[in-house]
């Protein structure tokens, strides 16, 4: 029982390429998140939704473009990829509102490892 | 804006040490604390949550303490086993993540 799943784990693909990640919840969770960890491990949040509705865009390129269809899906788009795209997504969920006020652990999925050649 | 450091970036110790991880942050208006342990290839896995108004939480061998006056959480690991080899990373209001500590607990 996958808490939170993403495909695909690996994305190897060409500079200006577009691709997608998917990401979905089965905790029943009002809140979803994408996070960037880059090669020195630093994790950086890009986006939260809570019932399908953006509550955080940290200063994300236009390129990256999260789709909630539904609030135990969230996928992340991304246009035109560059090299510095390199790094692991990582999806997560929480059942809080996703203001960084909550008092409910977050859960992660395993991560999606994008390389740009 | 919110910056978390951990320092060591990386510890060696032997079987059954007791052991301290340091998270240490910039902002002291924080509405809760929360300490991750990642195993390489895999995601987060949540630890303990600690709320402003904690001062601690505990969960089996594990300790973590929160002095938002002096901007800092440790986590503490007793008797440590060769299992709780993993990067330990600590989060600040939820989002604000740490670049953690490589923990090798040596057999």
């Amino acid at each position: 029982d996958t808490a939170v799943s993403q495909t695909p784990k690996y994305l190897v693909t060409q500079m200006g390429n577009d691709k997608s990640i998917k990401c979905e919840q089965n905790l029943g969770h009002d809140t979803m998140y994408w996070y960037k960890q880059d090669s020195k491990k630093f994790l950086k949040i890009m986006f939260s939704y809570n019932n399908k509705e953006l509550i955080i865009n940290e200063t994300v390129p236009n390129r990256f473009s999260p789709k909630s269809p539904d609030k135990a899906h969230l996928n992340l788009h991304i246009n035109s990829l560059e090299l510095g795209d390199s790094a692991v997504y990582f999806c997560a969920s929480s059942p809080d509102q996703g203001s960084g006020y909550g008092n409910q652990p977050q859960h992660f999925g395993d991560g999606t490892r994008l390389s740009i050649l | 804006k919110q910056e978390v450091t951990q320092i060591p970036a990386a510890l060696s110790v032997p079987e059954g040490e007791n052991l301290v991880l340091n998270c240490s942050f910039t902002d002291s208006a924080i509405y809760n604390l929360q300490w991750f342990r990642q195993d390489p290839g895999k995601g987060l896995t949540s630890l303990l949550l600690i709320q402003s108004s904690q001062r601690e939480q505990t969960s089996g061998r594990l300790n973590a303490s929160l002095d938002k006056s002096s901007g800092r959480s440790t986590l503490y690991i007793a008797a440590s086993q060769p299992g709780d080899s993993a990067t330990y990373l600590c989060a600040v209001n939820q989002f604000y993540f740490g670049t953690g500590t490589s923990l090798t607990v040596i057999p």
